[in-house]
């Protein structure tokens, strides 16, 4: 059973607009999230986190937001560039755990010039 | 300063064989886990080891198994191979990570068992 479910495999987005992420869960004991980017023949290199007692996290381009109430948090890039094509993972750690994480499948963004 | 290195880079094995997978931690990092990437699929967590010991399991069966070197490193072992096992597999290190804490990934072993 998914915990951690990105429901779209892939978002194809224009150079400059915004590109949003999302990214639903299910277990209540989950207290950080965390976005990766994937690129091909390399492992995933961390974007950005957000801790539960959170709504917001802001870095440079990046932006995570989330909504308890919902089990649900979106990663935007704004504004999408051609080198943010790649994968994208949503991650979760749980309480209590040592930062072992659980990812969702991933979302294939490809940004076009 | 060299970040998380994983060897050898591809493996084919057949069913039945055993393998070995080596990991060298990013510098100052003391904790190594390993997860499983399948096609298609995120990567899913096997085990993480902290001051030479197992300190925490997913759901994989005892074929998995591991172990961590005084200098960090770490070696993942899979016997009884199946075609199932055929996956990326990952090592991210951090400095004895709470939750929360970014790991960071090497570039994985792509193992195919025929």
């Amino acid at each position: 059973d998914q915990q951690v479910k990105q429901n779209s495999p892939s978002l194809s987005v224009q150079e400059g607009r915004i590109s949003i992420l999302n990214c639903d869960y299910t277990n209540s004991m989950f207290d950080y999230f965390l976005w990766y980017k994937k690129y091909p023949a390399e492992g995933p290199t961390f974007l950005i986190s957000i801790s539960s007692i959170k709504d917001k996290n802001e870095d440079g381009r990046f932006t995570v937001f989330l909504n308890k109430s919902a089990k649900h948090l979106s990663l935007h890039i704004v504004p999408s560039q051609p080198g943010d094509s790649a994968v994208y993972f949503c991650a979760a750690s749980a309480r209590g755990s040592q930062g072992n994480l659980i990812f969702g499948k991933g979302t294939k963004l490809s940004v076009k010039p | 300063d060299a970040g998380v290195t994983q060897s050898p880079t591809h493996l084919i094995k057949t069913r039945g064989q055993q393998v070995t997978l080596r990991c060298s931690p990013k510098s100052g990092h003391d904790t190594v886990s390993w997860y499983q990437q399948a096609l298609g699929q995120g990567p899913q967590f096997i085990f993480q080891y902290y001051e030479e010991e197992e300190r925490q399991r997913g759901n994989f069966p005892d074929r998995f198994s591991g172990h961590q070197f005084p200098n960090y490193s770490s070696e993942l072992n899979v016997n009884a191979l199946l075609l199932g096992d055929s996956a990326l597999y990952l090592c991210a290190s951090s400095q004895n990570p709470t939750p929360g804490t970014a790991a960071f990934f090497g570039p994985g072993t792509r193992l195919t068992v025929l």
